[in-house]
């Protein structure tokens, strides 16, 4: 079955520990991208890959690291977490960005 | 940069009407426009979208229209039924950053029985 998995989908930690949410997606997408969702913001994007090797900074990128070492996983780096990073955060892959973009489940992250 | 404007940010319809959101980008280059739909707990999902080649596209009841010389596009919901309601949000790509899809701030859709 085509996916996108994003883990975990639920996590509560503390200010400043390091955590990391995975995305991988069995579709052999080119183009992936996370973004956070907060009420009354709608999704805002963090950050985004063209390509392996190739990531570039979406509208909220402050916080956040990322990497595409491999084409299918698309890993979201928090290095030191804190409170405004607490989010609803969806991983997303498609083709090129001119093609529909699937989602993830989402990961809800509380940091305390 | 680009900005893209979504309107309005709640609708509410008797179920049967049907439901218009629109959105008005700023950048007359962005050629590509689409739609998705995020249901309760789901991530989004594309129901639609359309090139700045074309003016219009359906699909059964749902249906985009694009105004390029107003610079905004709009989804069109027909026959609204109870699975419609949902958080719709549209989107376009500037040209000056092909690779960055810029989001709207999306529209909750109540579909009243």
């Amino acid at each position: 079955e085509a996916q996108v998995t994003q883990n975990p989908r639920y996590l509560i930690t503390v200010t400043g520990k390091k955590l990391t949410v995975t995305c991988s997606q069995n579709m052999n997408h080119e183009y992936m991208s996370w973004y956070r969702q907060d009420p009354g913001l709608g999704l805002r994007q963090i950050y985004y890959s063209m390509n392996v090797e190739v990531t570039d900074k979406g509208d909220v990128p402050e916080g956040y690291k990322v990497s595409r070492k491999e084409k299918r996983n698309f890993p979201l780096i928090l290095e030191s977490p804190s409170p405004n990073q607490t989010s609803l955060y969806f991983c997303a892959s498609s083709r090129t960005v001119y093609n529909e973009q699937f989602f993830g489940p989402g990961t809800r992250l509380t940091v305390l | 940069g680009e900005n893209v404007e979504q309107h309005p940010s709640t609708l509410s319809v008797q179920e049967g009407d049907s439901a218009v959101i629109k959105c008005t980008y700023s950048d007359s280059a962005s050629n590509y426009f689409p739609w998705y739909k995020q249901e309760l707990g789901k991530g989004p999902q594309l129901i639609i979208d359309i090139r700045s080649n074309v003016g219009e596209k359906k699909d059964q009841r749902i249906a985009v229209t694009l105004n390029k010389t107003a610079k905004h596009f709009s989804l069109h919901i027909t026959e609204t039924q109870p699975e419609d309601s949902a958080v719709y949000f549209c989107a376009a790509i500037p040209m000056d950053s092909n690779y960055q899809l810029i989001w709207g701030a999306g529209t909750k859709l109540i579909i009243k029985p």
